[in-house]
């Protein structure tokens, strides 16, 4: 079956260091993946896209990788502040019933410590 | 500040009751997604609408329902509700039909539903 993976316990890592989340997924071959924030009761809030043939794309202190062999990306926040605290999910593009459908995962939980 | 809006922002309600979650999309936008938000179960995908067209569905129960209407504002319908249904119910838009060619979408800031 379909899965999409991400660490289910938080993150907790202090200042300035970089955080590195992990997106996995089974039987899918997306076509692009995508990382969303998302702050406790507010909604997801886009951050980067990423294609298939693409190994890693860069936004101010965000980076993406993706690998479609080891199906696997990586997000990282380098310099990491506290106010990067926040869930981050990965969605990826599903073509199902005919139709392109965004899956999220489950969201990693990310807290910076001052 | 995404641009879309839903109400109501809060809901409490009886189990076996029915109501109506509202959304208005970015202006310009012509899909409309709907996704509910539980806390064993993540973001699932419910439904999209592009144009006032039904254009992808996911697990929807049959006791919900959803249209996008002439003025691109959608409505999600949730009858007979459950207790199991209580969640966070988001909406989100997009410019273009297909989130095949890798648009964006912009949720908005969601509707909590308790059920009692």
């Amino acid at each position: 079956s379909q899965k999409i993976e991400q660490n289910s316990e938080a993150l907790n890592i202090q200042e300035g260091k970089t955080a590195t989340l992990t997106c996995n997924y089974t039987n899918y071959s997306p076509a692009y993946l995508q990382w969303y924030r998302q702050d406790p009761g507010r909604g997801p809030v886009f951050l980067l896209l990423i294609r298939e043939n693409e190994k890693e794309k860069r936004k101010e202190r965000l980076k993406v990788t993706f690998d479609t062999t080891l199906k696997q990306s990586l997000f990282h926040i380098t310099a990491s502040q506290p106010a990067d605290s926040a869930t981050y999910l990965c969605a990826l593009l599903s073509f199902s019933g005919g139709y392109n459908k965004l899956i999220f995962g489950a969201g990693t939980r990310l807290a910076v410590h001052p | 500040d995404s641009g879309v809006t839903q109400t109501p922002k809060h809901l409490i309600t009886a189990t076996g009751q029915r109501v109506t979650l509202r959304c208005s999309p970015r202006s310009g936008d012509l899909s409309v997604y709907w996704y509910q938000q539980s806390l064993d179960q993540g973001l699932q995908f419910l439904i999209q609408y592009y144009n006032g067209e039904e254009r992808a569905k996911g697990n929807i129960l049959e006791r919900f329902s959803a249209q996008q209407f002439p003025d691109l504002h959608s409505e999600l319908n949730l009858s007979s509700l459950e207790l199991g249904d209580s969640a966070l119910y988001f909406c989100a838009s997009s410019v273009r039909g297909s989130t095949g060619s890798g648009n964006t979408i912009y949720f908005g800031e969601g509707s909590w539903l308790t059920v009692v």
